[in-house]
């Protein structure tokens, strides 16, 4: 049921570009993606409702594709405040309010 | 300021106890819901509230209750903790339901260990 993104850690440097995949068992209404910093809350970043849809905050966008199931969140240029673990979230198809969590991926940029 | 309010943020109890976490929201949502955070940040959904009314209840020992007075407070009353129960408890909500075009707003947790 839980989405699985891939890689589960990844370190970058300051200013490489990263990119986070979640894929689903199931065929999808939406895809959300968040990201909680060490300590904190998760914080929504953006929502996913199209097939083909794609988004961006600041230098992080992400994309939709229904067919395939999936969901890659791009971070270009990255910076330190980038840090923390990220995680999809996926809504599917015919299942009313059924919405899980992804298995989260770890990220960590050094100067 | 409006946000999704968590109490208390850390909570340190014996097994057996009884315990209760508050969550309140000012955002004029719909949908609140408790989610438990393990120690491989795995985010798992425990209950979902929909203006005062049980939507979601997963797989969930029957000693967790929820409870929501009204569509800006949800409860979460644990009996009889037990060591397995240590994990961060998040409260969030969103308008409507996820994935109808509207994100969680999550409150900053409460921190719970069972000694």
């Amino acid at each position: 049921q839980q989405p699985v993104q891939s890689p589960q850690a990844v370190i970058l440097r300051e200013g490489e570009d990263a990119v986070i995949n979640c894929s689903s068992s199931k065929a999808l209404y939406s895809v959300h993606w968040y990201r909680q910093k060490h300590g904190e809350a998760p914080v929504f970043l953006m929502i996913l409702l199209k097939g083909g849809e794609q988004k961006g905050h600041e230098k992080i966008s992400a994309s939709f594709n229904e067919k395939k199931q999936q969901s890659s969140l791009y971070l270009t240029a990255s910076q330190l405040s980038y840090s923390g673990t990220y995680f999809c979230g996926t809504e599917w198809r015919g299942t009313g309010n059924q919405f899980y969590f992804g298995t989260g991926t770890s990220l960590t940029v050094i100067p | 300021d409006t946000a999704v309010s968590q109490t208390p943020k850390y909570l340190v109890t014996q097994m057996g106890n009884d315990k209760s976490i508050k969550c309140e929201q000012n955002l004029g949502h719909d949908t609140m819901y408790w989610y438990k955070q393990d120690s491989k940040k795995f985010l798992k959904i425990m209950f979902s509230y929909n203006n005062k009314e049980l939507i979601i209840n997963e797989t969930v020992p029957n000693r967790f209750s929820p409870k929501s007075p009204d569509k800006a407070h949800l409860n979460l009353h644990i009996n009889s903790l037990e060591l397995g129960d240590s994990a961060v408890y998040f409260c969030a909500s969103s308008k409507l339901g996820a994935g109808r075009g509207y994100g969680y707003t999550f409150g900053s947790g409460t921190r719970l260990t069972v000694v």
